[in-house]
């Protein structure tokens, strides 16, 4: 069965550095998601990515953060310099179709610590 | 605005015990979609299941079944019999269609532990 996969798993990195979060989406699916959830909180979402551009993002996706799709298979998260707020796990999903209640599959998420 | 509520932060039972997980949900729009995911211990979120607004029609699948009531704005999930395999995080989450996109509003999830 086709599945949501991302990389690392575990990010452990230092204030103010850049960071990259890779997934990789199930092929056949158009419209891309990256949500985050801060521990034992609920799951926020973060931006949506259709036709290689964001279609929608929330006040948590300020000037720190950009996606990517550089390729036919891969679609990143970059936070630029990181804060300790960042640390949260980031799932990453992909849906069929969009604006129409698709579900949206997730992956396993990366666990990123910011110290 | 749209919102989910998930009032029980977290409920305990014994294995083979029915459960009911509440979700109430807000919303301005006639055309939206709930869903329900599990969360297990391993971290990811499992998707299980989908349901417009026009489709009232409870659903059973296995063990698990979903209540869907507009006129309470609830979308209830019950598991019956359950199994310490059910314990994790269950969240609850509304999409409303809009121009290209289909942003998913969870809710702050019930941790269910089940106990042998």
């Amino acid at each position: 069965e086709p599945e949501v996969t991302q990389t690392p798993s575990h990010q452990v990195t230092q204030m103010g550095q850049e960071v990259i979060l890779r997934c990789v989406p199930i092929s056949n699916h158009l419209y891309f998601y990256w949500y985050r959830q801060i521990l034992g909180q609920k799951v926020e979402f973060l931006v949506s990515f259709y036709n290689n551009e964001i279609s929608e993002k929330s006040e948590i996706f300020d000037d720190q953060f950009s996606v990517e799709r550089p390729d036919g298979s891969n679609f990143t998260l970059k936070i630029r310099s990181t804060k300790l707020e960042d640390s949260a796990m980031y799932f990453c999903a992909s849906s069929e179709g969009g604006a129409g209640g698709e579900t949206q599959y997730f992956g396993p998420g990366t666990r990123l610590l910011v110290l | 605005a749209q919102k989910v509520t998930q009032a029980q932060t977290e409920i305990s039972v014994v294995e083979k015990e029915d459960v009911t997980l509440d979700c109430v949900y807000e919303t301005r729009d006639t055309t939206y979609y709930l869903f329900w995911y599990k969360q297990p211990p391993s971290g990811e979120l499992v998707f299980l299941i989908r349901r417009n607004s026009f489709d009232e029609q409870n659903e059973i699948s296995g063990r698990y079944s979903w209540n869907f009531q507009k006129s309470t704005s609830s979308f209830n999930f019950t598991i019956t019999a359950s199994q310490v395999v059910d314990s994790a995080v269950y969240f609850c989450a509304l999409s409303e269609p809009s121009h290209n996109t289909d942003k998913l509003i969870f809710g702050t999830g019930t941790r269910l532990q089940v106990f042998p």
